[in-house]
């Protein structure tokens, strides 16, 4: 079992570019998250999907869109970089229906935005 | 959402037990209490969790004040290992969101 891959590890955009940051996993989980972490800050929460088919918004949401493609996979969008979207990002999932589950988190992506 | 309260760091030396407190005056009757932890430069790992009982396994304790608005994270004998950010995070079942905090930079010395 790989548990949560996220893919890339880095990656350096422009001002202005898109991409879209990829997260897998493969323990049949129902609920997958995407969190950012800033320099010296703790993990905040930008989107979640509680269930294949379903997406809600975090904390911080605007400037990102997200896909919930099936149950496996779970992928951030960046529409527009800007440099504040310069940040390690976390996917990470868990079983939605057992209070007793665990989060799994990926290695993280780390992006830069210059 | 109910958060968390927890001093920004501590120190410990190597194998003694270490106390880690987290305040969580507004937790509702059904959040889970749950602690992470996040190594250098490594996704954060589960700790451990719990609703009203004290709770042990390989990694920590978890103590739970009575009124349910603390609790306590217990390494029982420090390792230089065990250096990391912790964090105290409530789960809302009836939100299915886990909001983490600023967590506790824990410093272990030889």
């Amino acid at each position: 079992n790989a548990g949560v891959t996220q893919t890339p590890k880095f990656q350096v955009l422009k001002t202005g570019q898109s991409m879209t940051l990829q997260c897998a996993q493969d323990m049949n989980h129902n609920s997958m998250y995407w969190y950012r972490q800033d320099p010296g800050m703790g993990l905040r929460l930008i989107y979640y999907s509680a269930s294949e088919g379903t997406t809600d918004k975090g904390e911080v949401p605007n400037g990102y869109n997200v896909s919930r493609l099936n149950k496996r996979e779970f992928s951030l969008r960046l529409e527009s970089a800007a440099p504040s979207q310069t940040s390690v990002y976390f996917c990470a999932s868990r079983i939605q229906k057992s209070y007793n589950s665990p989060l799994h988190f990926g290695n993280g992506t780390r992006l830069t935005v210059t | 959402d109910a958060k968390t309260t927890q001093p920004n760091s501590m120190e410990s030396n190597e194998e003694e037990p270490v106390h880690l407190p987290c305040n969580h005056s507004t937790i509702s009757g059904t959040d889970y209490i749950h602690w992470y932890r996040q190594l250098p430069s490594q996704g954060p790992e589960y700790v451990i969790h719990g609703l009203t009982s004290n709770v042990n396994n390989r990694m920590a304790s978890l103590a739970i004040a009575e009124d349910r608005k603390s609790s306590t994270l217990i390494l029982h004998r420090a390792t230089l290992r065990d250096a990391a950010v912790y964090y105290c995070i409530l789960y809302s079942g009836n939100t299915g969101k886990l909001i983490f905090g600023q967590g506790t930079t824990l410093q272990v010395k030889p």
